[in-house]
């Protein structure tokens, strides 16, 4: 199976500043065939379900502001939060979905400053 | 648009089952392009990804459960349903079901989410 692992656990950012969260997995979900890496990103507000953000590792859903933006391939991926804002306090997942396990990473908690 | 919604007890006792159903609205559980699945979480915990359904009947589950898990669609009420025999405490979590993405055959990412049901395993 592959292990997904995030980093880091929790991270505090200012108002205005760039959060980064890293995730890695323990095989490539690159997919040679099509080029695509098989990696989205959630977001869980205190009290509500997780909200897709990010799918093919670097595609923001609909609706998702441009400040979260994906990147990475292979093993290790990096979603980022340009210039963070007070609604964006949040834990953050990302899950492989090459398998038909669909493992989630631990989680990384972001608050402010 | 794409709704769903989760019901069930709240409460089960040790080593009975577990029943939740999720409601779809908004689209065909008998119909592509979707598939469905269940995603758990602990209190305080990360997300456990429990098990698949595709539009056809087709079953995907986790590893961990498989030996105690039955997902089901029932289309005559545009449901599909989770059953979890034998529950211990371990089993206690906010229980989502989400509809999948599909693509060449296999569930993706998970995109929309139902609000979830707190199911607790006590005596």
């Amino acid at each position: 199976d592959i292990v997904m692992t995030q980093s880091p656990d929790s991270l505090a950012v200012s108002l205005g500043e760039r959060a980064t969260i890293n995730c890695k997995s323990s095989q490539s979900v690159l997919y040679s065939p099509n080029n695509k890496d098989y990696l989205g990103w959630y977001q869980q507000k205190p009290g509500q379900p997780p909200k897709l953000l990010i799918y093919w590792a670097s595609t923001r859903a609909s609706g998702v502001p441009e400040r979260f933006s994906g990147s990475g391939s292979g093993t290790d991926f990096t979603l980022t939060i340009s210039s963070l804002q007070a609604e964006d306090v949040a834990v953050y997942y990302c899950q492989e979905y090459l398998t038909t396990r669909l493992t989630f990473g631990g989680g990384t908690k972001v608050e402010i400053k | 648009q794409l709704q769903l919604q989760e019901s069930g007890p709240g409460l089960v006792k040790p080593s009975e089952t577990l029943s939740l159903t999720c409601t779809v609205s908004g689209a065909s559980v008998s119909s592509g392009p979707y598939f469905w699945g269940w995603i758990r979480q602990p209190p305080g915990k990360g997300l456990e990804w429990i098990g698949t359904i595709s539009y056809t009947g087709t079953t995907y589950y986790s590893p961990s459960l498989k030996s105690r898990l039955t997902i089901s669609l029932d289309t005559s009420k545009n449901q599909f349903s989770l059953n979890l025999r034998s529950v211990i405490a371990a089993d206690t979590a906010v229980y989502y079901c989400g509809g999948h993405e599909e693509d060449n055959g296999y569930p993706r990412w998970f995109d929309p989410w139902g609000q979830g049901t707190l199911v607790t395993v006590s005596s």
